[in-house]
């Protein structure tokens, strides 16, 4: 069974650039969720997406946003990208996001902002 | 206070040590407990789950949870220089909202 799949691995952008992160959740899996991590701040939890809705959301501006299409593959989008916005942004699945499922990470795409 | 604390490391040991990682929580609601293993580059790999206070063993590794402390283990035997990693406790409280993450310990084990 493949695992949940990021695109791209890696992404250089310059400041008030945009930029748009895709994830295939593991299959089967509907709800996928997005984390941004940084030597400073850890893991830290940006949205949940659930049948094509957003059902939970982290403390981040307006400029992250993401959707999730019927398929439950979800796209995440920075808008006017800032230097602090270089990250690790990781991609979580599992079954429907219910309370005792297990999570399960892609291997991310490291976004460096210059 | 952050809702999640852990010992940041970073941790050496020798090959063939038992080694014990914690997470300390603030917020009693929190009932459903994970650990994973991260290397380098890498997402994040769920290694134990649990959602009783006890002890709960997976091959070398053992995930103890005392809820009366807000206290949380990883132990994990026979250390083997490939669990070098950073090790993440994460936990989620019984309003079923996101995870919350300790900011991780990383780990070196010496051959």
């Amino acid at each position: 069974k493949a695992g949940v799949t990021q695109t791209p691995r890696y992404l250089i952008k310059t400041r008030g650039q945009q930029v748009t992160l895709s994830c295939s959740p593991i299959s089967g899996h509907r709800s996928v969720s997005w984390y941004q991590q940084t030597p400073g701040q850890g893991l830290q939890f940006l949205f949940e997406y659930f049948s094509e809705t957003q059902r939970n959301k982290g403390n981040f501006p307006g400029r992250f946003s993401g959707r999730q299409f019927s398929n439950s593959r979800s796209e995440m989008n920075v808008s006017t990208l800032e230097l602090g916005d270089s990250a690790l942004y990781l991609c979580a699945s599992s079954l429907a996001g219910e309370m005792y499922e297990k999570l399960f990470f892609g291997s991310g795409t490291q976004l460096s902002v210059l | 206070q952050k809702e999640v604390e852990q010992d940041p490391g970073p941790l050496s040991v020798p090959e063939g040590a038992i080694v014990s990682l914690n997470c300390t929580y603030s917020n009693s609601a929190f009932q459903y407990f994970m650990w994973y293993r991260q290397y380098s580059r890498k997402g994040p790999e769920l290694l134990m789950y649990t959602y009783s206070s006890g002890n709960k063993e997976d091959g070398r590794f053992t995930a103890q949870v005392d809820k009366s402390s807000k206290y949380i283990s990883l132990f994990i035997r026979d250390s083997q220089p490939s669990d070098s990693a950073t090790y993440l406790c994460a936990m989620r409280d019984n309003y079923g909202q996101n995870f919350v993450f300790g900011p991780g310990t990383r780990l070196s084990v010496l051959p």
